[in-house]
């Protein structure tokens, strides 16, 4: 297996504008965690979801960001509008039920300006 | 749920051993894991130890986990420019599959 995916690996968007991150776990996964780093807060927890239902969202900042898992092997975290504090490196990770050590992709640097 | 707490710097000098320390506030906790952070990467699993192990060894790593204090450690021995990064320590409460991560520790070796 690739591991899990996420694309693009670099966005640099203007203020204002939408923003969509995209994920693909690794086959399998039944859980998929979308989390953001930075300087100032570390690693926090935005949504998880399990056999793509979302379960806790409550990381999740503002009504501007949305998360979806149409199917198992596919999710997508959009901010509309973005804004310049979204700057962060957005992971998402994938884990099953054997140990539930996760296992995260190469992350998105978002760059708002 | 779990809370987990760690130390944001050590610096250490090539060839020393390296301790990275940790605790957490769950003692239900099931897995307890070590994930290593290199610049521009994601987080990629070290190791982990099992709640009923005191002790883990896998080459130049010791986990170490006292359950009394809620404590747990990482050895690196013979510390590596190469080992620089960031460590987080993490956890996942009993009957849940959610780790709960520390703000990591970054790790400085010097020559």
């Amino acid at each position: 297996d690739a591991g899990v995916i996420q694309s693009p690996r670099h966005e640099v968007t203007e203020m204002g504008q939408e923003v969509t991150l995209r994920c693909k776990p690794i086959s399998g996964h039944d859980y998929l965690f979308w989390y953001r780093q930075t300087m100032m807060r570390g690693l926090e927890l935005l949504i998880y979801f399990n056999n793509n239902v979302p379960i806790d969202d409550s990381g999740m900042p503002e009504d501007r960001f949305s998360a979806k898992m149409p199917n198992a092997s596919f999710s997508t975290l959009k901010i509309q509008p973005s804004e310049p504090r979204d700057s962060a490196v957005y992971f998402c990770a994938s884990s099953n039920r054997n140990r539930g050590e996760a296992f995260f992709g190469q992350g998105t640097r978002l760059t708002v300006v | 749920g779990e809370d987990v707490e760690q130390s944001l710097f050590l610096s250490v000098r090539e060839g020393d051993s390296s301790v990275i320390n940790c605790t957490y506030t769950d003692s239900s906790s099931t897995y307890l894991y070590w994930y290593k952070q290199e610049p521009g990467a994601g987080l990629q699993l070290l190791t982990y130890i099992f709640s009923n192990m005191d002790m883990k060894q896998d080459q130049r790593l010791t986990v170490l986990l006292n359950k009394k204090d809620k404590h747990l450690s990482l050895r690196i021995a013979d510390t590596q420019t190469g080992d620089s990064a960031i460590y987080f320590c993490a956890g996942s409460s009993g009957g849940s599959y959610i780790p709960t991560f520390g703000r990591g520790t970054s790790l400085i070796v010097h020559p």
